[in-house]
């Protein structure tokens, strides 16, 4: 049973650019978060899909975007590329049961360098 | 609004020696608590969580916490270290007030001296 997977695992990008992030759930799941791990920081949580659409979204400009496919993967999206969006991203799964926690899985992360 | 607070930034320990690694957090509510371990370069991986019952809560790797309602805290424990044991360790809260998500504290870098 594959675990959550992302892809690319490296990315180096200049200010101004586009990129796009792209994660594959648990298996089963059917809900994927995306969070932003700086450099010795924790992890902030940027936003949740669920059914195609964002259900719930941190403290993050709108140049943070994302997408998730009918079999359930999903895109991250940053535009504009600043130099403080260098950091890990972290893609988790889980699966909803209802209105309470839902344990999440968490891949390898992609590491963004912005120059 | 929660908070999660993760008091020492680095604990530096000897190999086979105790170690506490500490958490509190700020919230109204009832919580469910979680540590996660990350290894250099790696993603996040869960260690132990407490949802209800018990409040000593027994993990991976032979890590234990327990949670305590009164302290607000829910601190990590392991008897004897390893080398191996050496990683970055990350206290997380979740509950109704946050819509389940995850707050998490900035981390604790555990370092094991042989």
């Amino acid at each position: 049973d594959a675990g959550v997977t992302q892809s690319p695992t490296h990315l180096i990008k200049t200010r101004g650019q586009q990129v796009t992030l792209r994660c594959s759930p648990k298996s089963g799941h059917d809900t994927v978060s995306w969070y932003q791990q700086a450099l010795g920081q924790g992890p902030q949580f940027i936003f949740q899909y669920y059914e195609e659409e964002e259900r719930q979204r941190g403290n993050f400009p709108d140049r943070f975007s994302g997408h998730q496919f009918p079999n359930y993967s999903s895109e991250l999206n940053v535009n504009a590329l600043l130099l403080g969006d260098s950091a890990l991203y972290l893609c988790a799964s889980s699966l909803d049961r209802g209105e309470s926690y839902n344990e999440q899985f968490f891949g390898p992360g992609t590491r963004l360098t912005v120059l | 609004a929660q908070s999660v607070t993760q008091l020492d930034s680095q604990v530096p320990v000897f190999e086979e020696a105790p170690v506490e690694l500490r958490c509190n957090y700020s919230s109204s509510v009832s919580v469910y608590l979680f540590w996660y371990v990350q290894y250099p370069n790696q993603g996040l991986q869960l260690l132990l969580k407490y949802l209800s019952g018990s409040t000593l809560v027994k993990g991976i790797n032979g890590f234990e916490a327990e949670f305590n309602k009164s302290q607000t805290s829910f601190h990590l424990r392991k008897p004897s270290v390893h080398i191996s044991d050496t990683a970055e360790y990350f206290c997380a809260v979740s509950a109704l007030d946050s819509n389940y998500q995850l707050i998490w504290g900035a981390g604790t870098k555990l370092i094991i001296k042989p």
